[in-house]
């Protein structure tokens, strides 16, 4: 009974195409994350929604758009993909500032 | 913005030898958390330990936010535990559940 969920695990795609990753958590959490790890492992956030609304947005391009349909689900759409946007991709969950717990992660490669 | 140092970089150890890791912050946090990044690239919740100490089975972390450092302490290692170590903390006065993640500790264990 996975917590985080996030799908797809890996995707394939050609630049100039627009794809989306889903993420769901069925932990009952106020706020849903996005977070890029690039290839030297770094981890750093994009996106936040607390209560369906946006509260953090960090300086990323505006490709990039979180959706969130309701508290339970937080899709990340990407416009445009560049070869730069190859990177892994994970959703995470918090309630109440406390420990966030991660997907597994989306795999994603622009060619 | 707040600096989060991870030590050592990258550790090789012998099965059954201990360790430990040091998370260094720069200024005062709300949150601060313990992963541990499989080969898998799975990102697995260690601790949720703001202050304090505690334990779970092999492991045991401390952080002294007086001092604004946390540990890691790995005994018995096993080849399970080798991945990526990573903190990750949330700044005191900054965006709710926003984490800031050091670079993290590369960990070999050798059989």
């Amino acid at each position: 009974d996975t917590a985080v969920s996030q799908t797809p695990k890996y995707l394939v795609t050609q630049m100039g195409n627009d794809k989306s990753i889903k993420c769901e958590q069925n932990l009952g959490h106020d706020t849903m994350y996005w977070y890029k790890q690039d290839s030297k492992k770094f981890l750093k956030i994009m996106f936040s929604y607390n209560n369906k609304e946006l509260i953090i947005n960090e300086t990323v391009p505006n490709r990039f758009s979180p959706k969130s349909p309701d508290k339970a689900h937080l899709n990340l759409h990407i416009n445009s993909l560049e070869l730069g946007d190859s990177a892994v991709y994970f959703c995470a969950s918090s309630h109440l500032q406390r420990e966030a717990f991660f997907g597994q992660g989306t795999r994603l490669t622009v060619v | 913005g707040i600096q989060v140092e991870q030590s050592p970089p990258d550790l090789i150890l012998q099965e059954g030898a201990n360790s430990t890791l040091r998370c260094n912050f720069s200024d005062s946090v709300n949150n601060l958390q313990w992963f541990h990044q499989n080969p898998w690239g799975q990102l697995i919740n260690l601790f949720y330990i703001p202050s304090g100490t505690k334990q779970n089975g092999r492991l045991s972390a401390t952080t002294v936010a007086t001092e604004r450092y946390s540990l890691l302490y790995i005994s018995s290692s096993q080849t399970t535990d080798s991945g990526v170590y990573f903190c990750a903390v949330e700044p005191a006065g900054g965006s709710q559940g926003n984490l800031i993640f050091g670079k993290g500790t590369k960990l070999s264990v050798k059989p």
